[in-house]
């Protein structure tokens, strides 16, 4: 079994400044995928970052990185230069090898202020 | 990039009544699909796997009988909710993955909206 925890249900950040969202999980897989979805109010799903487990190197995507501490098993997303688009629900995700399908965490809430 | 499309976008009917859900891979080749429920803010429940030409692997508590899953190509997967009632009341969103690999991200449709009266 894996689990996926986001701790923070909700957080608010000002226009133009960065933002964390932590994300923990645990599995039994060696061989994992970890990835962070958005949720606008529009309510489609879209992807905005994936790390593969047996890479180091931290994911980038534009204003967006992951810091990722396998050890620790944490998955941590940052918005930088925070924008109103950004306004949305964010998930954090686990995809492992043997069952091919995704564990989701609880979704946290994020309000860009302008 | 890839697209999935899901309809219809709401759905309010009165109870009793059958209610199909339709979720299509529009430029991409899809073998396996999920059928998930999401309640107001909270985080998306799995529903059931749908693979293309076999039987829908259903999570555990989910009624098979009660939702009906079908694959029939590699482009379009089924919901059918059975007897709807309003506890049926939910977000119903549908995702899938290209066939290039089990390690794709899932490419999520838009979401229905259904509503039992």
């Amino acid at each position: 079994a894996q689990t996926v925890t986001q701790s923070q249900p909700e957080m608010s950040v000002q226009e133009a400044e960065t933002v964390t969202l932590s994300c923990t999980y645990d599995t039994s897989e060696n061989n994992y995928y970890l990835f962070w979805y958005k949720q606008p109010p529009s309510r489609q799903m879209i992807l905005v970052i994936r790390q593969e487990a047996y890479k180091q190197q931290n994911a980038t995507e534009n204003r967006f990185s992951v810091n990722f501490q396998k050890a620790a098993k944490s998955f941590s997303l940052k918005i930088s230069d925070s924008q109103l688009g950004d306004t949305a629900m964010y998930f954090c995700a686990i995809l492992n090898t043997n069952a091919g399908k995704s564990t989701f965490g609880d979704g946290t809430t994020l309000t860009v202020k302008p | 990039g890839a697209v999935v499309s899901q309809h219809p976008s709401r759905v309010i009917c009165k109870s009793g009544t059958s209610v199909k859900i339709e979720c299509r891979s529009l430029d991409f080749q899809a073998t396996t699909m999920f059928w998930y429920r999401q309640f107001p803010k909270q985080s998306l429940m799995l529903m059931a796997t749908s693979n293309e030409g076999s039987k829908a692997t259903y999570e555990q508590g989910v009624e098979k009988d009660k939702f009906l899953i079908n694959h029939a190509s590699l482009t379009l997967s089924t919901l059918t909710v059975t007897s709807a009632h309003p506890e049926d009341s939910s977000f119903y969103i549908c995702s899938a993955r290209d066939r290039g690999g089990w390690n794709q991200p899932q490419h999520f449709g838009d979401g229905t909206r259904l509503s039992i009266l």
